[in-house]
């Protein structure tokens, strides 16, 4: 299968403790992009990645978030000090940087449950 | 007003019918927009790009209307298996102030 993975697929943490999250995209995919996604909702836009740099973050990302992506392949996203609001489906995706498309390929997500 | 508004739901249509999905955007500076459906508790998944020109893929018909900053998506002969979520997503920016935003989403329960 060579769609996007991510890892773990489920996270069960106390609040406080840090978690980070793992997303492979798709290889030949120069953009990687990390969404939040809450029970009846659409996914939330956080942070995307043009290779190895960092070019958008939402407002959304609180201080406690940092994303990573060091040498465009796989990225990490890490939430420090988990609050009971951190608990959702982070979702990863990639992109070819074609023209002006952007046709985003999604990863099965990881959700997070803080208790 | 929310950047990315699309039609309340949920739809409830028996087989076979007609269903169109309606979606709004704030932005006039968007560029690219799409369909993604989302099955319940799994990732969205691509259904097609959304062009000036329209455009159709088998049951499906997406369509732009950037002077109404409108988009629209039509499913024609509804099957059981359409039954989802389909959310509205659209992309503003360049390179360095790129962003997408997802509409809520509309459910849709095709029924036999």
């Amino acid at each position: 299968d060579t769609g996007v993975s991510q890892d773990p697929r489920h996270k069960i943490t106390k609040r406080g403790q840090n978690v980070t999250f793992r997303c492979d995209p798709i290889s030949e995919h120069n953009r990687l992009y990390w969404y939040r996604q809450t029970l009846g909702q659409g996914p939330e836009f956080l942070t995307y990645f043009q290779n190895e740099a960092q070019l958008e973050k939402s407002r959304l990302l609180s201080d406690r978030f940092s994303a990573e992506r060091p040498k465009g392949s796989f990225s990490t996203l890490e939430i420090q000090r988990t609050e009971q609001g951190d608990s959702a489906m982070y979702l990863c995706a990639s992109s070819l940087e074609e023209g002006q498309s952007y046709e985003q390929y999604f990863g099965p997500g990881t959700r997070l449950t803080v208790t | 007003r929310k950047e990315v508004e699309q039609d309340p739901g949920p739809f409830n249509v028996p087989e076979g019918a007609t269903v169109a999905f309606n979606c709004t955007y704030s932005n006039s500076a968007s560029q690219s927009f799409f369909w993604y459906r989302q099955d319940c508790r799994k990732e969205p998944k691509l259904l097609m790009s959304v062009y000036s020109s329209g455009n159709e893929d088998g049951r499906f018909t997406a369509q732009l209307n950037r002077a109404s900053q409108y988009i629209s998506l039509l499913i024609r002969d509804s099957k059981l298996s359409d039954s989802a979520t389909y959310l509205c997503v659209v992309n503003t920016g360049s390179t360095g102030g790129f962003k997408t935003i997802f509409g809520a989403g509309t459910r849709l329960f095709v029924k036999a």
